[in-house]
């Protein structure tokens, strides 16, 4: 069974430019989450979907980040405009269903704002 | 995040057993979950506990107190791979919570 897939795998900007991250889910998990991982510290939950629709966004800066799920496939996220602080690893991760699912995560995406 | 404790570092030899404490608050707590991360890379699904006791996985073990607010994990025969980080994640109330993580080394 194929795991969850990210893309890219390691991407440098300078700060106020934009980028987005990709996430390809397990085949027929209808959750999904985007974490924030800083260095030294565990996974901060961003965004939470259900099928194509949102969950969870409470810890999303949303004057700069942005994520959907259109076809309750396949996420994006975005950060336009980047800061410094946003230097981090993006994990994304998939369950079978929400709650006590156990969530498996992709390899991230490693961003480095300069 | 959210009050969940655990040591920052553990040293251990190859061939001893380590035991990697975590603390959280009790309020809306459905469930405990471990991972193993090694740098670099993805957290990887260890164990989850969800009633009180041992569960037992080879040579990883996991323990829960619902009560206490409090669990372990239990590695023993150490092997040189099983240097990583070791995430303890509480399940609130459909969200998982991760602490910082302990950063196991095992030395020779």
């Amino acid at each position: 069974e194929a795991g969850v897939a990210q893309s890219p795998r390691y991407k440098i900007i300078e700060k106020r430019q934009s980028v987005a991250f990709w996430c390809n889910p397990i085949s027929g998990h209808a959750t999904l989450y985007w974490y924030q991982q800083i260095l030294g510290q565990g996974p901060k939950l961003l965004i939470q979907f259900q099928n194509n629709g949102v969950v969870d966004d409470s810890q999303l800066p949303k004057d700069r980040f942005s994520a959907e799920r259109l076809k309750g496939v396949d996420s994006t996220l975005k950060i336009q405009p980047a800061k410094l602080e946003d230097s981090a690893v993006y994990l994304c991760a998939s369950s079978l269903a929400a709650e006590q699912e156990t969530q498996y995560f992709g390899p991230g995406t490693r961003l480095l704002v300069l | 995040g959210q009050n969940i404790d655990q040591p920052t570092e553990m040293t251990a030899t190859e061939g001893a057993i380590v035991q990697i404490n975590c603390t959280y608050q009790t309020s809306g707590f459905n469930g405990l979950f471990w991972y193993q991360q090694h740098a670099g890379e993805a957290p990887t699904f260890l164990s989850y506990n969800v009633l009180d006791g041992l569960e037992e996985k080879g040579r990883f073990s996991s323990f829960l107190s619902r009560s206490k607010g409090y669990s372990y994990l239990l590695l023993k025969e150490l092997q040189m791979k099983d240097s990583a980080s070791y995430l303890c994640a509480v399940s609130r109330w459909g969200k998982l919570q991760f602490g910082a993580g302990t950063q196991v080394v095992v030395t020779p």
